[in-house]
């Protein structure tokens, strides 16, 4: 596709769960962002790619918190022993380039993520 | 650190009004990018303008406005001749350079315009 994708739209999980959340980029962005957006909130920055290479990850909230990106295109974001404060839309970006040139932020669609 | 503020949590007003969305941040780099993002009920962010912190030229783009004055730390966002279909939340997101690659949202302001 032309844009960004995420998958799934929707996810339920019972707290202790495991969930994993997927971005599809745009076809041969370097860049790659996870964002986290509580209700009624801004979207906060978790972590950043540039290819397979995890360049930043001082936005994750705790160490139930990880992501990939292997092969440097689909990324996968994984929270373990999910909690209710999980619950939130996680928003993935990506763009052309790579620091520290600016490249625009195309971001998907999100997945909303409850945690019961 | 990085810090973008927007104000108004929630504006409503009747179609065909003037509407200003207020800005305003913090960073201590001096260069920077300033954006404006538009995010209707479907959820997915819509990028409208991106702003260097070294170009302050007011720009226009057809009922859509964007007044940016390096001196107040304000970026602010003015839609002329509101509709209905300008009802979503707006974010403004501040990029400081030597902050990492990671845009800094604010909390949003909630837009609706009623027929």
């Amino acid at each position: 596709g032309a844009g960004v994708s995420q998958s799934p739209r929707y996810k339920v999980a019972k707290r202790g769960q495991d969930v994993a959340l997927r971005c599809d980029p745009i076809s041969g962005h370097v860049s790659l962002f996870w964002y986290q957006q509580a209700l009624g909130q801004g979207p906060e920055f978790l972590t950043y790619f540039q290819n397979e290479a995890q360049l930043d990850k001082s936005g994750l909230p705790s160490d139930r918190f990880f992501a990939e990106r292997p092969e440097g295109s689909v990324s996968t974001l994984k929270i373990q022993r999910t909690q209710q404060e999980d619950s939130a839309v996680y928003l993935c970006a990506s763009s052309l380039g790579s620091y520290p040139s600016y490249n625009e932020q195309f971001f998907g669609p999100g997945t909303r993520l409850t945690v019961l | 650190a990085q810090k973008v503020t927007q104000a108004q949590t929630e504006i409503s007003v009747v179609e065909k009004e003037d509407v200003t969305l207020d800005c305003v941040y913090e960073t201590r780099d001096t260069t920077y990018y300033l954006f404006w993002y538009k995010q209707p009920p479907s959820g997915e962010l819509v990028f409208l303008i991106r702003r260097n912190s070294f170009d302050e030229q007011n720009e226009i783009s057809g009922r859509y406005s964007w007044n940016f004055q390096k001196s107040t730390s304000s970026f602010n966002f003015t839609i002329t001749a509101s509709q209905v279909v300008d009802s979503a939340v707006y974010f403004c997101a501040l990029r400081a350079n030597n902050a990492g690659n990671m845009l800094t949202f604010g909390g949003g302001t909630r837009l609706m315009v009623k027929p």
